[in-house]
């Protein structure tokens, strides 16, 4: 069973635009979260990550939202840039928990 | 530092054979993970050696092992070659520390199985 969830397999954006990315999770046990972008032939880099005693938190132009009533995170991009073109994935981590999300194709449209 | 090696980067085998992956951690590393990626399937946890241990494991069968040296670098054993096994396999590699320390990866080794 797929404890991690990203339901949008791929997301466009125009440049300069605000680029969000979604991931659902079901088990609350594990409470710090992680995003990784891929780029072909590459493995995944880290890019941001939200431990479950905030709500919120930002680096640069990458902004994480936490829900944990909902048990939902976010990723803003903003503004979009190309470079951003990439496959994004949503990891719960915590207690040697290694759970991927599925992932998010996003291209950013020059 | 060195990132995390893997060879080979390509492989090419034929049903009903065996493979061995191998993966280089970061120095200092002490633990290991593996994980398949096949379109649609985001990034499939097969397991994680710490100090030669393995201390978890993902949802594969049997066919799938591994193991970790006393210098951290770790394989990865797929026995009897199915066309499904047909994936890109990533290790990463993250130092002791909190559970919650980003892992770094390698770039991976495609497996196309025929």
């Amino acid at each position: 069973d797929q404890q991690v969830k990203q339901n949008s397999p791929s997301l466009s954006v125009q440049e300069g635009r605000i680029s969000i990315l979604n991931c659902d999770y079901t088990n609350s046990m594990f409470d710090y979260f992680l995003w990784y972008k891929k780029y072909p032939a590459e493995g995944p880099t880290f890019l941001i990550s939200i431990s479950s005693i905030k709500d919120k938190n930002e680096d640069g132009r990458f902004t994480v939202f936490l829900n944990k009533s909902a048990k939902h995170l976010s990723l803003h991009i903003v503004p979009s840039q190309p470079g951003d073109s990439a496959v994004y994935f949503c990891h719960q981590t915590g207690a040697n928990n290694l759970f991927f999300g599925t992932g998010t194709r996003l291209t950013v449209i020059p | 530092k060195a990132g995390v090696t893997q060879t080979p980067r390509y492989l090419i085998k034929t049903r009903g054979q065996q493979v061995t992956l191998s993966c280089s951690p970061i120095s200092g590393h002490r633990s290991v993970s593996w994980y398949q990626q096949t379109p649609g399937q985001g990034l499939q946890f097969l397991f994680e050696y710490f100090s030669e241990t393995q201390r978890n494991k993902g949802n594969f069968p049997g066919r799938f092992s591994g193991r970790q040296f006393s210098n951290s670098r770790s394989e990865m054993n797929v026995s009897t070659l199915e066309l499904g096994d047909s994936a890109l396999y990533l290790c990463a590699s993250r130092p002791t520390g909190p559970d919650n320390s980003p892992l770094h990866f390698g770039n991976g080794t495609r497996l196309t199985v025929t």
